[in-house]
């Protein structure tokens, strides 16, 4: 099956630095890519979409500034975590699809960060 | 009221019992996706389906597109199917996807 790549799986990192989680489609074109964030014991909670070579479509109450996507390829999304801070510690996975109706969307490995 | 619904929450059963994990939705779908969530957070696709059955192994899914129901069975459970089973419901309209997720079903399968 398809399969995409998320790095790194785990990171802690100081308040105040950056951190970018890259999700990479292995071996198909990924036209949508979509962020989640998972809280201890909680449901996914989407955090954007994106499409390959247009700007993310945050969901309501996702600070897009914080949370800054790119995905200028059909193979590659990033999500930086800008000036983070502990609260932002969690659990974020990404997924992606092909585009085309009723495809699977495929998931990455999930990267837990941690601020410390 | 959630757009998805499933139960039970949590579920722990002995092993070799057979196993049903319940989705409701209320809204209309092109496709859902049941997901298992392993303890340390990776995700993995079981199934997508739109109508009908599938298996795979120990695993079955139904949907019953006129009830907005599906079922998630597994059958000779083993202590290795311990996750969170997640109901997703796929949506795709006006070139824009959706994805609308279940609480998730926690099953801890004793030996």
């Amino acid at each position: 099956g398809a399969v995409v790549s998320q790095h790194p799986s785990r990171v802690i990192c100081k308040s105040g630095t950056s951190v970018k989680i890259e999700c990479r489609s292995l071996d198909f074109q990924a036209t949508t890519m979509f962020w989640y964030r998972q809280f201890p014991k909680k449901s996914l909670m989407l955090m954007a979409t994106s499409n390959e070579g247009s700007k993310a479509t945050y969901e309501q109450g996702v600070e897009k500034d914080k949370f800054l996507i790119n995905h200028a390829s059909l193979t590659l999304s990033t999500l930086t975590v800008t000036s983070a801070h502990p609260e932002d510690s969690s659990f974020y996975i990404c997924s992606a699809t092909s585009g085309a109706v009723n495809t699977e969307a495929f998931f990455g490995q999930g990267t837990r960060l941690t601020v410390v | 009221k959630n757009e998805v619904e499933q139960s039970p929450q949590n579920l722990t059963a002995q092993e070799g019992e057979f196993i049903t994990i319940n989705c409701s939705y209320s809204v209309g779908i092109s496709a859902l996706h049941w997901l298992q969530q392993h303890p340390g957070g990776g995700i993995v696709s079981l199934f997508m389906l739109s109508s009908g059955k599938k298996k795979h192994g120990r695993l079955i899914a139904t949907i019953n597109i006129q009830e907005k129901h599906s079922s998630l069975h597994i059958t000779a459970s083993h202590p290795r199917d311990s996750a969170v089973y997640i109901c997703a419901v796929y949506d795709y309209m006006d070139s824009n996807y959706q994805l609308i997720w279940g609480a998730g079903t926690k099953l801890i399968i004793k030996p």
